[in-house]
């Protein structure tokens, strides 16, 4: 039973336009999210985070949005460039608690 | 930086041998963890350790145990390795406990178990 669900698994986005990762959840009593980045052959890299007291995050090019009501999340990315192809994670935690990872969806920018 | 390597990047085994996977961190943190990555599941935890000689299990912990000796060290062994612990291994490490704290990665091991 997965907590934390990333329904696409794949995305493809143009050079330059914005790219939307979206992330659902189950468990209401997660109170902090994640995104990590990963590239092929490296681990993951952390990315952004949101407290869930809050429902928008934003650093440069990246923003993370939260909705509580509905359980999830999305992933901005303004504008996209091709080093930003790699596969993203969403993560989530309950009360500091240990991370639960999303299945992942992989990014592709085309330039 | 941080750094966090892992001993191998690619691994073969057959079935019932005994498997250790080696992870080293630099930065002196405190936690250290462990996952495996599989399509479709993504990153599952094992076991941590938020101190030496301590571990606590992860989700998925059946068929792994761990040690770590020293700080900086965490090893995770397969005592009796199966088809299905075919996967990809992370280990990550950070700095204090909680979830907010960001965790450090090393490049994975990609275990084959025949």
């Amino acid at each position: 039973d997965q907590q934390v669900k990333q329904n696409s698994p794949s995305l493809s986005v143009q050079e330059g336009r914005i790219s939307i990762l979206n992330c659902d959840y189950t468990n209401s009593m997660f109170d902090y999210f994640l995104w990590y980045k990963k590239y092929p052959a490296e681990g993951p890299t952390f990315l952004i985070s949101i407290s869930s007291i809050k429902d928008k995050n934003e650093d440069g090019r990246f923003t993370v949005f939260l909705n509580k009501s509905a359980k999830h999340l999305s992933l901005h990315i303004v504008p996209s460039q091709p080093g930003d192809s790699a596969v993203y994670f969403c993560a989530a935690s309950t009360y500091g608690n240990k991370l639960v990872f999303g299945a992942g969806t992989i990014l592709r920018v085309k330039s | 930086d941080v750094k966090v390597t892992q001993s191998s990047r690619y691994l073969v085994k057959r079935t019932g041998e005994k498997v250790f996977l080696e992870c080293v961190q630099d930065m002196d943190h405190e936690n250290m963890f462990w996952y495996r990555q599989d399509p479709g599941l993504g990153l599952r935890l094992i076991y941590f350790s938020y101190d030496v000689k301590m571990k606590e299990k992860g989700d998925i912990p059946e068929g792994y145990s761990v040690s770590r000796e020293k700080k900086e060290r965490f090893s995770l062994i397969l005592e009796s390795a199966s088809t299905n612990q075919t996967s990809m291994y992370l280990c990550a490490s950070s700095l204090l406990g909680g979830a907010k704290e960001t965790q450090y990665f090393g490049p994975g091991t990609r275990l084959l178990v025949l």
